[in-house]
């Protein structure tokens, strides 16, 4: 079965770091480009990041740029999102999605991220 | 950044009803553009891909059509599993951005 679990999330206070995984299995991972995209309660998608199969390419949103890094670990079949200096508006669920000719196919069920003091 | 417009924001509709949703994007985006519906609590999911293409398992009653910056998703029969959010997302930039989503509610 095609599956993306994520983990990692949890409550954290403001100007702390949090690691988020997202672990990939029925598929060839290292195939494939990754996106992180999240949800604010009650608001609607907002796409992060995004990395290529090998992780040479990444892309941000301005939102997250230079505090936020996406990595991969391609023998572990893992997709990491490494979050520093948080945010109150970092609160969100946390999805981590395959891409697939540009749409994105496969999605984790997502971990929610809280941050507050 | 391309930007991505969804109309209208929320929108009533009843069992059977023809319903459309528009997404216009701030630049040509050709035809890279996908529509995904998420239920409360749940992960979005596919239903059309490049603009027009229905990913598999979508029911047949979903289609899209467009290209350039003016897009629409159109539901041709509501069923009652459909009332849920519908959003667009562009991939003509890799970064990528949705819509501010489509909530379909039960009239």
């Amino acid at each position: 079965e095609v599956q993306l679990v994520e983990s990692g999330g949890g409550l954290v206070q403001p100007g702390g770091s949090l690691r988020l995984s997202c672990a990939a299995s029925g598929f060839t991972f290292r195939s494939d480009e990754m996106n992180w995209v999240r949800q604010a309660p009650g608001k609607g998608l907002e796409w992060i990041s995004y990395i290529t199969s090998s992780g040479n390419t990444i892309y941000y949103a301005d939102s997250v740029k230079g505090r936020f890094t996406i990595s991969r670990d391609n023998a572990k079949n893992s997709l990491f999102l490494q979050m520093n200096s948080l945010r109150a508006e970092d609160t969100a669920v946390y999805y981590c999605a395959r891409v697939w000719m540009g749409y994105m196919d496969v999605w984790g069920k997502g971990t929610t991220v809280t941050v507050s003091s | 950044d391309i930007q991505m417009t969804q109309s209208p924001s929320s929108l009533s509709a009843s069992v059977g009803d023809r319903v459309t949703i528009t997404c216009r994007a701030s630049q040509s985006i050709s035809t890279y553009l996908n529509w995904y519906q998420q239920k409360p609590g749940k992960a979005p999911k596919v239903l059309i891909y490049a603009a027009y293409s229905l990913q598999s398992g979508v029911p047949s009653r979903f289609s899209g059509s467009g290209s350039g910056t003016d897009f629409t998703l159109t539901i041709s029969s509501l069923q009652p599993e459909d009332f849920a959010t519908y959003y667009c997302q562009q991939s003509y930039s890799s970064l990528y951005t949705f819509g501010q989503g489509t909530k379909l509610e039960i009239k």
